[in-house]
C-alpha cells in the first residue's frame, strides 16, 4: 500500500511568512497526526485528528498554527506569521485507530527553515 | 503527565556486536503499549517493535529485542549482529492502552553508529 506522502520536502522562508504543508495519510486510516520535530529532539505532537474532528490541540501554538482535515483525508498545516524558533521537521503519521499497539506510519516529513 | 526519557544522545557499536539502547517512561497508567522507532537520516520514522505492557514475555523481531522492567520502568531495545543499515536515530514512545483518543509520546531519541 502507498505510504503517508507530504509536501513540499524543504522549504526556506524569511521570518513573519506564511507556510502550509500538505499530508495525504494512507488510505483508510481514520486518525492524522502531525509532529514538530526540533534538530536534536523527538517528535511532540502537534495535532491529531479522528477522521475529520481534533481530538488533541493541546501544544499547538494557536496564534500562528491552524490546520485542518479535508473530509477525514488531506490535511494541511499552515504557519503564519513564522517564527525563527518555528525552524523544524513537520512530520505527518496515519494509523488506522488512535488506540493501544495500532502503528503509526509516518512521511518522510518537510523540513522548515525560517531565516 | 506522561514522558519518555533517553538519556543517552549517542551509541556506537561494532558491525555485527550487540548494542542496548536505554529508555525509561514515568505514567500512572497500568495498561499502555511502548514502542521502539528508528529514523534513518530520509527522516521517515519506522516501527522497529512494540511491547504491550500486560505482557510479561519480552517481544523479540528478529535482531531486535527488548528488556521490559514494568516496575523498573524500564524499556530496553537490544540489537544483535548489529549491520551497518542499524545505524540511525531511535526513538521510544509510550502510548496508554485506554481511551479512542491516545496519544503517542516520544522520547529525544539517541543516536546509534555502527563502525565496519
Amino acid at each position: 500500500e502507498a505510504g503517508v506522502a507530504q509536501s513540499p520536502r524543504y522549504k526556506i522562508i524569511e521570518k513573519r511568512q506564511s507556510v502550509a504543508f500538505w499530508c495525504n495519510p494512507i488510505s483508510g486510516h481514520a486518525t492524522l497526526y502531525w509532529y514538530q520535530q526540533i534538530l536534536g529532539q523527538g517528535p511532540k505532537l502537534l495535532i491529531q485528528f479522528q477522521n475529520n474532528g481534533v481530538v488533541d490541540d493541546s501544544q499547538l501554538p494557536k496564534d500562528r498554527f491552524s490546520a485542518e482535515r479535508l473530509k477525514g483525508v488531506d490535511s494541511t498545516l499552515k504557519i503564519q506569521p513564522a517564527k525563527l524558533e518555528d525552524s523544524a521537521v513537520y512530520l505527518c503519521a496515519s494509523s488506522r485507530a488512535s488506540t493501544g499497539n495500532t502503528e503509526a506510519f509516518f512521511g518522510q516529513g518537510t523540513r522548515l527553515t525560517v531565516v | 503527565a506522561q514522558t519518555v526519557t533517553q538519556s543517552q544522545p549517542e551509541m556506537s557499536v561494532q558491525e555485527a556486536e550487540t548494542v542496548t539502547l536505554s529508555c525509561t517512561y514515568d505514567t500512572s497508567e497500568s495498561d499502555y503499549y511502548l514502542f521502539w522507532y528508528k529514523q534513518p537520516p530520509s527522516r521517515q520514522m519506522i516501527l522497529v517493535i512494540r511491547q504491550e505492557a500486560y505482557k510479561q514475555q519480552n517481544a523479540t523481531e528478529n535482531r531486535f529485542s527488548v528488556n521490559f522492567q514494568k516496575a523498573a520502568k524500564s524499556f530496553s531495545l537490544k540489537i544483535s549482529d548489529s549491520q551497518l543499515g542499524d545505524a540511525a536515530m531511535y526513538f521510544c514512545a509510550y502510548r496508554v492502552y485506554a481511551g479512542a483518543n491516545s496519544k503517542l509520546t516520544f522520547g529525544k531519541g539517541i543516536t546509534l553508529s555502527v563502525r565496519p
